[in-house]
């Protein structure tokens, strides 16, 4: 079985800063997903970006980028000029065809933004 | 388009009581996931279906849960009878899958208070 690693449970940046969280996961597969979903204090599940295997550039969105490392199994997200917005919960998110396309979450990191 | 949309938002039951959760997927979407989230254990997937049919139950707890989707717009997640363990936040999400793109998308999620 897969395992999604968060090794950081708690964060904190200023605005308009940057802050780069930390995901590995484990697998024997060469071919799947990852993401991260964000979960605000609403508790909604917003993705925040997807990645591809098979990819070898990285994934941007906006302000939030990865840094996807295969071979070393690695999968962090840099948030790029902070806001506090961004307060909330990052789950990092495994996938691929033999879980049957569904997730496998770390434990999350919680990321606190401050003025 | 509307997203995923779960009702209730909030259950207060009482152990031994039948709580019935609802899911509406994304319209167009044939895979349809149920997952739980708590403290203890983070989120974890229940069960999935693909074109209405169940694929992986393997995640449900025991026999007081069960899963149905009649059609390709509804799906319930039941628990009968409930307990104080069962208080959690059930998610419900929808995805194309592999060919049509495996972003999961979340509905807002139900918490559930089994007293």
């Amino acid at each position: 079985a897969q395992t999604v690693t968060q090794s950081q449970p708690e964060m904190s940046v200023q605005e308009a800063e940057t802050v780069t969280l930390s995901c590995t996961y484990d697998t024997s597969e060469n071919n799947y997903y990852l993401f991260w979903y964000k979960q605000p204090p609403s508790r909604q599940m917003i993705l925040v970006i997807r990645q591809e295997a098979y990819k070898q550039q990285n994934a941007t969105e906006n302000r939030f980028s990865v840094n996807f490392q295969k071979a070393a199994k690695s999968f962090s997200l840099k948030i790029s000029d902070s806001q506090l917005g961004d307060t909330a919960m990052y789950f990092c998110a495994f996938m691929n065809e033999n879980s049957g396309y569904a997730l496998n979450f770390g434990k999350g990191t919680s990321l606190l933004v401050t003025p | 388009d509307a997203g995923v949309i779960q009702s209730p938002r909030h259950e207060v039951t009482e152990m031994g009581q039948e709580v019935t959760l609802r899911c509406k997927p994304i319209s167009g979407h044939d895979y349809l996931f149920w997952y739980r989230q708590t403290m203890m254990r983070g989120l974890e997937l229940l069960i999935y279906f693909n074109n209405n049919v169940p694929i992986d139950d393997s995640g449900m707890p025991e026999d007081r849960f069960s899963a149905k989707m009649p059609n390709a717009s509804f799906s319930t997640l039941k628990i009968q009878p409930s307990e104080p363990r069962d208080s959690a936040v059930y998610f419900c999400a929808s995805s194309l899958g592999l060919a049509g793109g495996p972003t999961q998308y979340f509905g807002p999620g139900t918490r559930l208070t089994v007293l």
